[in-house]
């Protein structure tokens, strides 16, 4: 079974909500920020992501939202789905690019 | 491609074994890393590469070697396994123009 994920913050929605999922990072030198999703016993999958100069950028049924003066990244994921269940981290780079700081991850339940 | 793979799936040891994790990536990418990820601690690194004959070391790393020898692999070796280190490892790879990491499946490795 998946151990992973055990004590994480759970965000639980309607199918067809929109959802947002925060994260705090603590690196003010951080320039690259990404979103990853992880389904049960499966690898951390690349959703979004987005550079230190830019404040907003879309996906499909994706938005990342970064707030520099507050160091604040959002997910917002629209119309959610039961497929999107499934924890979902957010990574900071403070360049180089040979390494990534992740959050402990938020788990999100949509139900129908 | 097969992207980035990772044997085996599943292991369990006793106190004091070692063993090798196998990791190999197809996608020519200069960049390898490992993480282990515990309950409610996200991701954390142990080692990470960036080109064949150059390893160093992450967040994490006592208790682990690596080694590149060539482009596509990057194996992880523990030299004697301890309860501590039970957990669930990836290993990932990417190229040197982006941070975004491209994950293998997973080991999951219990000591018992």
């Amino acid at each position: 079974g998946e151990s992973v994920g055990l004590h994480l913050p759970t965000l639980s929605v309607q199918e067809g909500d929109n959802s947002i999922i925060n994260c705090a990072y603590s690196n003010s030198a951080s320039d690259y920020f990404i979103w990853y999703k992880q389904e049960s016993g499966k690898g951390p999958q690349f959703i979004i992501d987005i550079r230190s100069n830019m404040d907003k950028r879309q996906g499909q049924r994706v938005t990342v939202l970064l707030n520099k003066t507050v160091k604040h990244l959002s997910l917002q994921i629209a119309a959610t789905q039961p497929g999107d269940s499934a924890v979902y981290f957010c990574a900071e780079s403070a360049g180089g690019y040979n390494k990534l700081i992740f959050g402990a991850g938020t788990r999100l339940a949509v139900h129908p | 491609n097969a992207g980035v793979t990772q044997t085996p799936k599943f292991q369990v040891l006793k106190t004091g074994q070692s063993m090798t994790l196998q990791c190999a990536q197809d996608m020519n990418h200069e960049y390898m890393s490992w993480y282990r990820q515990d309950p409610g601690m996200g991701l954390r690194l142990i080692h990470y590469s960036v080109g064949a004959g150059i390893t160093d070391q992450g967040e994490v790393p006592n208790g682990y070697n690596v080694s590149r020898s060539t482009t596509e692999d990057f194996p992880l070796r523990l030299l004697s396994a301890a309860p501590s280190q039970t957990s669930v490892y990836f290993c990932a790879s990417n190229t040197r123009d982006t941070p975004v990491l491209f994950f293998g499946p997973g080991t999951r490795l219990t000591v018992l």
